[in-house]
Parts: C-alpha cells; structure tokens; sequence
C-alpha cells in the first residue's frame, strides 16, 4: 500500500529555479525520508527528518516535517539539469520494517 | 555507502518461461531484503519481504506462486517470476536496510519485459 500523496505529481523548472515538492502521509511515524530515482534506475538516500525534528538541510536540499498536518516538503534551491529526476518521501524502514512510498514527483530541469 | 547489486539488469523473454533476478549486498550482510515492482511513471510498491532462513512474507494480492523468493544467504535474496506473462513486464527493484539507522539501500533494478 502507500503511504499517501505527493504533489505536484510533475514539475518542470528552469536552471537555477528552487524546486518545491509536498508529501503526505497517512499514520503515525518515526522518521520520513526522501529518495531519488533517476529514470529507469534504483532509489539513492537523500535526507531522513525524525519525527521531533521540523527542518533539516543538506546542501541544497531543505526538508521541512509537519507532524500535525502529517505532511513533509523538499526544496531544491538553485536546481541543475542534473537534478532532473523522480523524488518520492517514504515512511517506515526501521527495524527490518519496509519503506512506504509516495506517488513521487517528477522534476524536469530545464537548461 | 552500503551498495546493493541485481542482475540482470535487463531481461527479455518469451511468455511461459521463468525467470530469475538475483539481488546481493555487496559489503554488508542483509537478513532481510525486500522486493519492490514499479510500473511506468507509477511509485514502488512492496511485493514482499524476503528473510534470510525463512520464508518470505508477502503481501497482499501477490501470488507466492508465482513470485518465489529465496533468501539462501545473508548477502543474496533471489525472485524468480515463474510462467512469466506480459503483464509481468515491469521494473523489479530490491533493497536491504543498511548496517545503521532506517535507510535502506537500493539495488539498480530489473527491467522484465516478457513477450
């Protein structure tokens, strides 16, 4: 099952533009984390956020947790055409437990 | 990091034949190792939960017939898609929770395509 929605579902951005991504999820969580897919490829680790945490950055990406709206975003400042990728949020994942993904976002970096 | 191999990479094949996809942690040891399918433009969705000296755990509406998963050592789990059809095509994509924390590590993928 997943965890719930994300939005927009695609964004297509010019270079150097700031990316904003929205993820929602349904149950209660620990943590939430964010992956990276490029096309036709596996999922690369980019931040995990605890549930007692509300922000939390790593380079350019900034993730913000909302634990009363049950929602998380992730902001890519200055994107790049490589950037251009598949992002989806996940729940879950400790204890030998399963992720729980997101629909995903599509981002298209325009050069 | 933590890095997660899978082979083939990319598999063809004709519809009624099986096929296998290995999935091996490369320099840690993975107890559990979970398969996800992904369909086009769509997210990953867990298939089921491999577990090194068990049976795997799978989830609802997947056939545990159909996809046999086989943890045979702690650091390669196996799906085999058996009587494969076109509605099988799809992109396999296997994991393992790293050595800390929750992250998990992901595996390149399979893309199937059965004609």
């Amino acid at each position: 099952s997943q965890q719930g929605e994300e939005d927009p579902q695609a964004l297509s951005i010019q270079e150097g533009e700031n990316a904003t991504m929205n993820c929602s999820y349904k149950t209660s969580i620990n943590n939430l984390q964010w992956y990276r897919q490029n096309s036709g490829r596996g999922l690369v680790h980019l931040i995990l956020i605890r549930s007692n945490e509300r922000e939390k950055h790593s380079g350019r990406l900034r993730v913000t947790l909302d634990t009363s709206k049950k929602s998380s975003s992730l902001l890519i400042t200055a994107s790049r055409a490589a950037d251009t990728a598949s992002y989806f949020c996940a729940t879950g994942g400790g204890g030998n437990t399963p992720l729980v993904f997101g629909k995903g976002t599509r981002l298209s970096v325009i050069a | 990091g933590a890095v997660v191999s899978q082979h083939p990479s990319r598999v063809i094949c004709k519809s009624g034949t099986s096929v296998k996809i290995e999935c091996r942690s490369l320099d840690f040891q993975a107890t559990t190792m979970f398969w996800y399918r992904q369909f086009p433009k769509q997210s990953l969705m867990l298939m089921a939960t491999s577990n090194e000296g068990s049976k795997a755990t799978y989830e609802q509406g997947v056939e545990k017939d159909k996809f046999l998963i086989n943890h045979a050592s702690l650091t390669l789990s196996t799906l085999t898609v058996t009587s494969a059809h076109p509605e099988d095509s799809s992109f396999y994509i296997c994991s393992a929770p790293g050595p800390y924390q929750e992250t998990q590590y992901f595996g390149p993928g399979t893309r199937l395509l059965v004609l």
